[in-house]
């Protein structure tokens, strides 16, 4: 079946050592997305890329990165987690072909800084 | 600012009774309106979607939402609740031009006992 996967799935760091996220999909979206979701919050976005074309939102941190070698994959860096940056990750990712799309996503990376 | 607001945190029924959850917006511009769920330990997944046509949409498992444009509202519901739609549900609208931005609400869990 066509999806988003995301790896890990949990994912324990230190404080201040680098992380990765990793997203892949099987959908030949050219869209790809990252939420940060805090507990009892809604996801809130943190950037995507439009085919190679990075958009990052005006209030992501600058410890927060986003690499996209290829059209089925993308990665999350963080660069120097913090006690704050623990939080689901949600991948997603869409067809964007006019106004109107709709987006997928995957399971969540679930981050625990320590 | 877009918002959309989601005004039932914690919502508990009884299976067979009839479910409405709230979802307001506060952009004036044209929408795409979203319903998505996350059952205990699973992605989000969609539900239903607006984009424009008929304001009634009907989604998977029996929900159905209104668009109420008047109203900038977007109700979810379902006739008769069942134990396994007890999940967390997120609104979402996304403005139909412009930024690609998805917005969420911060969700309503809903409970439902046998």
């Amino acid at each position: 079946d066509a999806m988003v996967i995301q790896n890990p799935r949990y994912q324990v760091t230190q404080f201040g050592k680098p992380v990765t996220l990793s997203c892949s999909q099987t959908l030949n979206h050219n869209v790809m997305y990252w939420y940060q979701q805090k507990s009892s919050q809604a996801p809130k976005l943190l950037f995507h890329y439009y085919d190679k074309d990075f958009n990052n939102e005006a209030d992501t941190p600058d410890n927060f990165q986003s690499r996209r070698p290829n059209t089925s994959f993308c990665f999350l860096d963080i660069r120097s987690p913090g006690l704050g940056d623990a939080a689901m990750y949600l991948c997603a990712t869409s067809r964007r072909t006019g106004g109107s799309e709709t987006q997928y996503f995957g399971p969540g990376t679930r981050l625990l800084v320590l | 600012a877009q918002s959309v607001s989601q005004h039932n945190h914690h919502v508990i029924l009884s299976e067979a009774a009839s479910l409405e959850l709230g979802c307001n917006y506060s952009y004036g511009g044209t929408v795409n309106l979203f319903w998505y769920v996350q059952y205990p330990g699973q992605h989000l997944q969609l539900l239903l979607k607006y984009f424009s046509g008929d304001p009634l949409v009907k989604g998977i498992k029996g929900f159905e939402a209104e668009f109420i444009k008047s109203k900038f509202s977007f109700n979810l519901r379902k006739p008769s609740v069942q134990w396994s739609d007890t999940a967390e549900y997120f609104c979402a609208v996304k403005k139909q031009t412009g930024a690609n931005n998805l917005f969420f609400g911060t969700g309503t869990r809903l409970t439902v006992i046998p």
